[in-house]
């Protein structure tokens, strides 16, 4: 089955840091960019950033620019998103996601981030 | 302010046809870039279902058909049922942004 986990969610201080993990079965990531899309609760979906297939190209949305770091280690067939300095309008649900041809084909399940003290 | 705009809600009786637009500007669809549509059942992860303007996945029913003019684009759904009461979004690609845009969302009620 093909399927994309996101792992690494959970509750976090104000401030402080996360690092979310991707990870996919039953096809090869590394023939794929991957997004990062979250949701906060009850609100819609938020584009977050995009990793290219071999690495060299990164995106992020102003919100998190200078906060979030996108990586992906294509031996382990992962994708992370380090996040710093978060803050409450950080929590939410977020999904890894593969692109095909720039639409998103593939969505993990999500991993919940909440960032409360 | 999400970039592409999407009416907060729609509804329609089973059986009959409600349509969802999705409006942006010249930097997204105006300047050529696809329209997708993703369906999102409550608690789950979004699940693509109209990709480049009017193409569906294998699986999705053909009740469900997409289109696209100049900066909008519109979700056609024929045949309502009580199962397609759920959130849809449009996404897009902005240029000026440099990044992937979507829609607010549009919550269908079936009457």
């Amino acid at each position: 089955e093909v399927l994309l986990v996101e792992s690494g969610g959970g509750l976090v201080q104000p401030g402080g840091s996360l690092r979310l993990s991707c990870s996919a079965s039953g096809f090869t990531l590394s023939s794929y960019s991957v997004h990062w899309v979250r949701q906060a609760p009850g609100k819609g979906l938020e584009y977050v950033s995009t990793i290219s297939n071999t690495g060299g190209n990164r995106h992020y949305a102003d919100s998190v620019k200078g906060r979030f770091t996108i990586s992906r280690d294509n031996s382990k067939n992962t994708v992370y998103l380090q996040m710093s300095s978060l803050g409450a309008e950080d929590t939410a649900v977020y999904y890894c996601v593969r692109d095909q041809s720039w639409y998103f084909d593939l969505w993990g399940r999500g991993a919940l981030v909440t960032v409360s003290s | 302010q999400p970039v592409l705009t999407q009416p907060p809600s729609v509804s329609g009786a089973p059986g009959q046809r409600v349509t969802i637009s999705c409006t942006g500007g010249s930097s997204n669809i105006g300047a050529g870039f696809d329209v997708h549509w993703y369906q999102q059942l409550p608690g789950t992860a979004p699940k693509l279902l109209i990709y480049a303007n009017n193409n569906r996945p294998s699986g999705v029913p053909d009740r469900f058909s997409g289109s696209k003019s100049g900066t909008s684009a519109s979700l056609v759904i024929s045949g309502l049922q009580a199962e397609d009461e759920t959130d849809f979004y449009c996404q897009s690609y902005d240029r000026s942004l440099s990044a992937w845009v979507f829609g607010g969302g549009t919550k269908l009620t079936v009457l």
